[in-house]
């Protein structure tokens, strides 16, 4: 157990729909990761955030958003959903500040969105 | 642009044997690597890492990975391979083109130990 809690593990939706993935990082770990992982794309890095501000972005698109709360929790907001979202998307959480030398990140179990 | 390759998509090796699974990388900066399993339907695990000093980098379940400067590359390695070693394995390498800390995976390599 990585101590990095996401829910819901699994979501069944339709396109144009909007739906919310929630991530818990571990206890302490004040930035968190969003990956989208996808059979033709790998693992993609969607964004991360740190202490309740965004650090860096990477491959999310605008249909999509994320936040931190002061809690340390994180959403990510998927919106106008389509079929190509289908995906499993992992929260990670780690212990680094937003720069420097990087330790590891600790996955959740990910949650499986399927668009029909 | 920072990114790793894992040029083979499915390594196959019987038990007991050694096991390599292969990682490239390009980097504008220092490597900071790494290498994370994934068991089915489990998120990603962290076996090791590579920031510095000794290019031979010993991690979790018995698996090391040597880091070669000169080749750019980070191979996971271990001398006898067990059944239960069958996972998808990442190599990924510390974004430097972001102001964070993010990782960038390469696609995975499926590693198959047969009994």
């Amino acid at each position: 157990d990585s101590g990095v809690t996401q829910t819901p593990k699994h979501l069944i939706t339709a396109t144009g729909q909007r739906v919310t993935l929630r991530c818990s990082p571990r206890s302490g770990d004040l930035s968190v990761y969003w990956y989208q992982q996808s059979l033709d794309q790998g693992l993609q890095f969607l964004i991360q955030y740190y202490n309740g501000e965004e650090r860096a972005k990477g491959n999310i698109l605008e249909r999509f958003s994320a936040q931190q709360f002061p809690d340390l929790h994180s959403e990510l907001n998927l919106s106008s959903l389509e079929l190509g979202d289908s995906a499993l998307y992992f929260c990670a959480s780690s212990t680094n500040p937003g720069q420097g030398l990087p330790g590891e990140l600790f996955f959740g179990e990910g949650s499986r969105l399927t668009v029909l | 642009a920072q990114s790793v390759a894992q040029p083979e998509d499915q390594v196959n090796v019987a038990e007991g044997n050694p096991l390599t699974v292969k990682c490239t990388y390009s980097v504008s900066g220092n490597p900071y690597l790494f290498w994370y399993v994934q068991y089915p339907n489990r998120g990603l695990q962290f076996l090791l890492k590579y920031i510095t000093g000794d290019n031979l980098v010993k991690g979790s379940y018995g698996f090391e990975a040597e880091f070669n400067k000169s080749q750019t590359s980070f191979h996971l390695k271990k001398p006898s391979a067990l059944v239960s070693d069958s996972a998808l394995y990442f190599c990924a390498v510390r974004d430097f083109n972001q102001a964070g800390t993010a990782l960038i995976f390469g696609k995975g390599t499926t590693l198959s130990v047969s009994s």
